[in-house]
């Protein structure tokens, strides 16, 4: 089975702009999580889908939304950049029943200027 | 709320001596806790569950009611540990918070 497929994986924008990511689940995965990695935080929750519908979100401002396909695939888009959103944004899918485990991507390296 | 704390940033040892990464966690009702570790240039994943009380790569981790802690252990550690390592707890049954992590060293 392929595994979480994240596109692009590094990408440099600058502030003000705003940015697309886009991840492919594994397949038959139907939950889809996005996280945002720093040094100084760890991984922050960002949002989860399933079955095209937003079940959690985390504590990020609107800026940043998302939104999940028919087929699972998910993106999350985040607008007006800061520099402060410059980070690893990782996607994980999961099975439709909560078990812990969950898929990471390799992640979309973001870069502010 | 929940929480997962991970009070070290970076853990630092020698080849052969034993290693314990440590996890705490605020929760109210009976958690299940997991580890999940990144190797350089690899994916996260999952290294272990508290709920299968397995051996990992001789990694163990004890659910610890009293302390609320969750700490990551191994007797001896190997320089292929080196990696970064996350405590997670779920959270409204669904989704897993994570701690900040801690990055283990193994020197040779």
């Amino acid at each position: 089975k392929a595994g979480v497929t994240q596109t692009p994986r590094y990408l440099i924008k600058t502030r003000g702009q705003q940015v697309t990511l886009s991840c492919s689940p594994i397949s038959g995965h139907r939950s889809v999580s996005w996280y945002q990695q720093t040094p100084g935080q760890g991984l922050q929750f960002l949002f989860e889908y399933f079955s095209e519908t937003q079940r959690n979100k985390g504590n990020f401002p609107g800026r940043f939304s998302g939104r999940q396909f028919s087929n699972s695939r998910s993106e999350m888009n985040v607008s007006t950049l800061e520099l402060g959103d410059s980070a690893l944004y990782l996607c994980a899918s999961s099975l439709e029943t909560f078990t812990g485990e969950l898929f990471f991507g390799e992640g979309s390296r973001l870069t502010v200027l | 709320a929940q929480r997962v704390t991970q009070p070290e940033k970076l853990l630092s040892v020698f080849k052969g001596a034993p290693v314990e990464l440590k996890c705490n966690y605020s929760y109210s009702g009976s958690p299940e806790l997991f580890w999940y570790v990144q190797y350089s240039r690899q994916r996260l994943q999952l290294l272990l569950r508290h709920i299968s009380r397995e051996s990992i790569k001789g990694f163990t981790a004890d659910l610890n009611k009293g302390e609320t802690s969750f700490h990551l252990k191994k007797p001896f550690a190997q320089e292929e540990d080196s990696a970064m390592y996350y405590c997670a707890l779920p959270y409204n049954t669904d989704k897993l918070i994570f701690g900040t992590g801690t990055r283990l060293q193994v020197f040779p």
